[in-house]
């Protein structure tokens, strides 16, 4: 069964702080995503990796930076977070192979207070 | 600019009856077509999708959509709907029918009543 685990479900931070969003998946997908979901915005693409230590910018990348040091995981960093930056946050893998879906994982709700 | 639209932000709908769900997409070639759906406090799972073919494509949870290149769409339906329905749905696109990202439409919120 395709799994793809986030390392939070909710997390309140303070304006300021670092934050780390963890996404790890067990299905060997080259690529992967970070989205944000706003109500009323849909889900909006922030970085995505085609491939270990490849990294593109999404629709909205400022303010997020991104590491993927192994296939399996995909890292969301906030350098400094902001009120603003209080969202859903959604990781995704793709599988390019055969059914060219994507899976997504259960979300993290992040509050910067 | 090239983009993704439900034209519905809110649909709400009575137990039993039928619903449409409409998605439209500007992108010039047929792209790949997905829709989702996200259940209050979950991820979110694939209903179906179009790659090519009989336009006509069956899901889960007994949706279906159908491609009219013509208009662009790729609207989504179920004949009866049923009370656990009640979700958010998201058309998606990958506009290049290849290694991209999905985009996705802002979301239409559904409703059941009894």
């Amino acid at each position: 069964d395709v799994k793809v685990t986030q390392s939070s479900r909710y997390l309140v931070k303070r304006t300021g702080e670092k934050v780390f969003l963890e996404c790890v998946q067990d299905m060997d997908h080259e690529n992967m995503f970070w989205y944000r979901q706003d109500p009323g915005l849909g889900l909006r693409l922030i970085y995505f990796s085609y491939d270990v230590k490849m990294k593109e910018k999404g629709d909205i990348p400022e303010g997020y930076s991104v590491s993927r040091e192994k296939k399996e995981r995909f890292s969301l960093i906030l350098e400094s977070a902001s009120t603003n930056q209080t969202s859903m946050y959604l990781c995704a893998t793709l599988d390019t192979t055969l059914t060219y879906e994507q899976y997504f994982g259960p979300g993290t709700r992040l509050t910067v207070t | 600019a090239q983009s993704v639209t439900q034209p519905d932000i809110h649909i709400t709908v009575s137990e039993g009856a039928s619903l449409e769900l409409r998605c439209n997409y500007s992108y010039g070639a047929t792209p790949y077509l997905f829709w989702y759906v996200q259940s209050p406090g979950q991820g979110l799972q694939l209903l179906l999708k179009y790659f090519s073919g009989d336009t006509l494509v069956q899901g889960i949870k007994g949706f279906e959509a159908e491609f009219k290149r013509s208009q662009s769409s790729f609207n989504l339906r179920k004949p009866s709907v049923h009370w656990s329905d009640a979700a958010e749905y998201f058309c998606a696109v990958v506009p290049d029918s290849g290694n991209t990202p999905l985009v996705f439409g802002k979301g239409t919120r559904l409703s059941v009543i009894a």
